[in-house]
């Protein structure tokens, strides 16, 4: 089974402080992506990586980056965090290698609240 | 953005019935597929239809896919209360996977 896991469940942060949440998969996948999830917005794209090194923005990626230097692991880094950073982030991951047809395992979230 | 938006954003039924949920896109995909998120979780991938498919079985699911309609919908048959969910529609044109804000499901017991 796939395993994809995020380094914490719940985190509380301050503002103005720079705050890492790791993701990392088991499963030799290529693609990575960090969405977070709000009410009534869903679930949005912030960042995508497709290769070790390689990322892609996604739909909202302003005060969020990321890095990928390994193939399992994928962080997203949020470089003074603010309280409209308050959400669920989910991270999600997907092979590369079985064409259009494959699935994303998702981690089982990280809601952090800024304070 | 290839973002699908799914209808109703709630539904309450009672245990037995059926659920149907729909979903509606914009661009051109190559598969459309359906998760489910229990309340705080991640998502868990429920089935997957492609472009040249109109329908597909899973067990109690049934997924229909109307490519000129630009629109998909998910049936579970005979609900439990376990089913109590959110479900999402991801419409996936190439590696990346979009979705819209779900159909949160109720199954009273």
């Amino acid at each position: 089974d796939v395993k994809v896991t995020q380094s914490s469940r719940y985190l509380v942060k301050r503002t103005g402080e720079k705050v890492f949440l790791e993701c990392v998969q088991d499963m030799d996948h290529e693609n990575m992506f960090w969405y977070r999830q709000d009410p009534g917005l869903g679930l949005r794209l912030i960042y995508f990586s497709y290769d070790v090194k390689m990322k892609e923005k996604g739909d909202i990626p302003e005060g969020y980056s990321v890095s990928r230097e390994k193939k399992e692991r994928f962080s997203l880094i949020l470089e003074s965090a603010s309280t409209n950073q308050t959400s669920m982030y989910l991270c999600a991951s997907s092979s590369g290698t079985g064409g259009m047809n494959t699935e994303a395992f998702f981690g089982q979230g990280t809601r952090l609240t800024v304070v | 953005s290839q973002q699908g938006e799914e209808d109703p954003q709630a539904l309450s039924i009672q245990e037995g019935e059926n659920a149907t949920m729909n979903c509606s896109y914009k661009t051109s995909i190559n598969n459309l597929q359906w998760y489910r998120q229990n309340s705080g979780r991640g998502l868990v991938h429920l089935i997957l239809i492609r472009s040249n498919e109109r329908e597909k079985h899973s067990g109690r699911l049934r997924v229909t896919l109307d490519t000129s309609k630009k629109s998909s919908s998910l049936l579970i048959t005979a609900s439990r209360a376990a089913d109590t969910a959110s479900y999402f529609c991801a419409p996936k044109g190439f590696n990346k996977f979009y979705f819209g804000s779900g159909t949160k499901l109720n199954v009273k017991p």
